[in-house]
């Protein structure tokens, strides 16, 4: 069964500390993974990771693809309140159609 | 650039009822998606459609239905609502192909009593 499984489910962190968010996955025909953020409303895009593309860098915010351990992680540097939030894991596979399955995501609190 | 909409915001239904969901995407994308998020479950693909006239089963597809008579447009249907439905649904667009991120809709909270 495909499927894409994030860790940890929960994390509580205090401002200034770093974290490292985990997404693993078992698909047919990888194409590519995507992380995004979630505040109270709709998800927002922050990366996207390919074949040709396995690690990428916005601000204190990085990420990157292992395709041979089929997993890819997402790191915060300097955490901030304004980091809390919901990081939701997503992998497009399949035909050019590109189906696109999300893991469970992971609950990030940073206390002041 | 309205981008992607959903109609209506919030809403209560008794078992039993039926209503439908309407996204809308003023981009010109060819892929829509209707999703599901429960606590605890991330998003849930219900169906999805890869151009006009044409829509696909996701995981969770049962209870539902779709259509997408308009390239811009794509409804999500309850024949006959029950509790666990209740959920927030999000719609989401992006072009062809298979590197290209999904813009959401700003969700429909639901309730079914």
């Amino acid at each position: 069964e495909d499927k894409v499984v994030q860790s940890p489910l929960s994390l509580v962190v205090h401002e200034g500390d770093t974290v490292t968010l985990n997404c693993s996955y078992e698909v047919t025909n990888f194409r590519s993974l995507l992380w995004y953020k979630q505040e109270k409303k709709a998800p927002t895009f922050l990366f996207m990771l390919t074949s040709s593309g396995i690690e990428k860098k916005s601000g204190r915010l990085s990420s990157i693809l292992d395709k041979k351990e089929l997993s890819s992680i997402l790191n915060i540097t300097a955490t901030q309140t304004g980091d809390s939030a919901i990081y939701l894991c997503a992998v497009v596979w399949g035909t050019s159609y590109g189906k696109l399955t999300f893991g469970q995501g992971t609950i990030l609190t940073v206390h002041p | 650039n309205a981008g992607v909409t959903q109609t209506p915001k919030f809403r209560v239904l008794k078992t039993g009822q039926s209503m439908t969901l309407l996204c809308a995407q003023d981009m010109n994308h060819e892929y829509m998606y209707w999703y599901r998020q429960d606590p605890g479950m991330g998003l849930r693909l219900i169906h999805y459609s890869v151009g006009e006239g044409t829509t696909a089963k996701g995981e969770v597809p049962d209870g539902y239905n779709v259509s997408r008579l308009k390239k811009q447009n794509f409804l999500l249907g309850l024949e006959s609502a029950a509790p666990s439905q209740t959920s927030v649904y999000f719609c989401a667009s992006r072009t062809g192909g298979s590197y290209n991120e999904q813009f959401f809709g700003p969700g429909t909270r639901l309730t079914v009593l």
